[in-house]
């Protein structure tokens, strides 16, 4: 069965200083992988996706930038964080099958920016 | 623009009292409808998915349902651990657009 990993699950981080997120994806291959972002009260924002190793669109400008160096692994960096970046990051996965295609999520990460 | 939008806001029901929530959209191009579960805390939880109006599926309390426009959840005597925010999401290439959910509380 697939399963995703994300870490860390927690973190507090001064403003200007640097992010790296981390996600993995096992007991599949080739899927489309995803950001997102969830403020307090309100609903999931798209930040990036990749449908391939190297292939990354970006949905919202900002200082954020993502990398998918592998197949099933996917970060989220950022050079300089700004106390808006405050917030709960989730990684997603999803690949099509006879059934059709879901996006399953991690555990997501939170983000305090101080 | 693709849009999702979710109501009530929020729910309070009473231990077995039935009720819906309502999911609408406007997208060019769907290819599925998705509800979630999210506990507080935690990543969305996978419930169902649908593809063309007509289409219902069903998982113990919950039933959700699809027309043209929009979906219902319906939830068929809750009891207090249903109590989630319940998100509605589309997709639409490789993209999924989510709503900002529905709090439902459920008392005892």
């Amino acid at each position: 069965s697939q399963t995703i990993h994300q870490w860390p699950a927690t973190l507090v981080q001064p403003v200007g200083s640097p992010l790296s997120l981390e996600c993995t994806v096992e007991g599949t291959s080739n899927p489309n992988l995803y950001w997102y972002r969830q403020a307090a009260g309100r609903g999931l924002q798209l930040l990036f996706y990749s449908v391939g190793i190297g292939q990354i669109s970006s949905e919202v400008p900002q200082n954020l930038s993502a990398s998918r160096p592998q197949d099933r692994q996917f970060i989220l960096s950022s050079k300089k964080l700004l106390l808006s970046d405050s917030g709960f990051y989730l990684c997603a996965w999803s690949v099509q099958t006879a059934s059709g295609n879901t996006i399953y999520f991690g555990e997501g990460s939170w983000l305090t920016v101080v | 623009e693709d849009q999702v939008t979710q109501s009530p806001e929020a729910l309070r029901l009473q231990e077995g009292e039935s009720s819906s929530l309502n999911c609408s959209y406007t997208v060019s191009g769907l290819r599925g409808l998705f509800w979630y579960r999210q506990d507080p805390g935690k990543g969305p939880e996978f419930l169902f998915t649908l593809y063309s109006a007509g289409e219902e599926k069903e998982k113990e309390r919950l039933k959700a349902t699809l027309t043209k426009k929009e979906s219902f959840l319906h939830i068929t005597a809750p009891k207090p651990e249903d109590s989630a925010t319940y998100l509605c999401a589309v997709r639409r290439t490789y993209k999924y657009i989510f709503g900002t959910g529905t709090r439902l509380k459920v008392l005892a």
